[in-house]
């Protein structure tokens, strides 16, 4: 039972357009969710995090927003750059649930073409 | 600043060897979690530690496998008489505290023969 879905294996877009990155969870005792970038044969790169009391979060060209009611999320990038090609994991955390792991989505490979 | 520091990068094992791996956190943090990523799959949460303690370990398969984080020196998760399904990418990473952003080191590839 997957708790976080990212139903996209791969997206490609433009360079210089924005990139939308989906990902949704079935637990709905999670509270903290966060965005990591990884390369091959390197650690996951921690983004950007969104709290659940709010709704939307924003740091340079990377924007989370947060749907509670739908459970879903997503991560904005604009304007896209070729450096950005990677794969793109969506992870949530319950820390009131005694376990303080994350659980991650599959990844999604961003391919930003020239 | 240095970041999280796992080693080694790469580990080859046969099976019935046991497998150490080593992680020491970003300077400042006090808490370690393992994580476990097969090919094609997202990372697994095994273990959370603090210095001395474990805090959540389930997500660890129930033999073999253990770790700690002892007062001085790294954290340290052990495989004991690996078998080849023990091949994987194998992530450590620290924060300061709950809710805060995990950050990751490069892994350590556990290859078993």
């Amino acid at each position: 039972d997957q708790q976080v879905k990212q139903n996209s294996p791969s997206l490609s877009v433009q360079e210089g357009r924005i990139s939308i990155l989906n990902c949704d969870y079935t637990n709905s005792m999670f509270d903290y969710f966060l965005w990591y970038k990884k390369y091959p044969a390197e650690g996951p790169t921690f983004l950007i995090s969104i709290s659940s009391i709010k709704d939307k979060n924003e740091d340079g060209r990377f924007t989370v927003f947060l749907n509670k009611s739908a459970k879903h999320l997503s991560l904005h990038i604009v304007p896209s750059q070729p450096g950005d090609s990677a794969v793109y994991f969506c992870a949530a955390e319950n820390p009131g649930g005694g376990a303080d792991g994350l659980t991650f989505g599959k990844g999604t490979h961003l391919i930003i073409q020239p | 600043n240095a970041g999280v520091m796992q080693n080694p990068r790469h580990l080859v094992r046969r099976r019935g060897q046991e497998a150490r791996l080593r992680c020491s956190p970003m300077k400042g943090h006090s808490h370690v979690y393992w994580y476990r990523q097969l090919p094609e799959e997202g990372l697994k949460f095994m273990v959370y530690l603090q210095k001395e303690n474990i805090i959540d370990e389930s997500g660890m398969p129930k033999e073999r496998f253990s770790a700690e984080f002892p007062k001085e020196g790294p954290s340290i998760l052990r495989i004991q008489q690996v078998v080849r399904g023990d091949s994987a990418a194998y992530f450590c990473a620290s924060s300061p505290g709950v809710n805060q952003p995990q950050h990751f080191g490069d892994g350590t590839r556990l290859s078993i023969l």
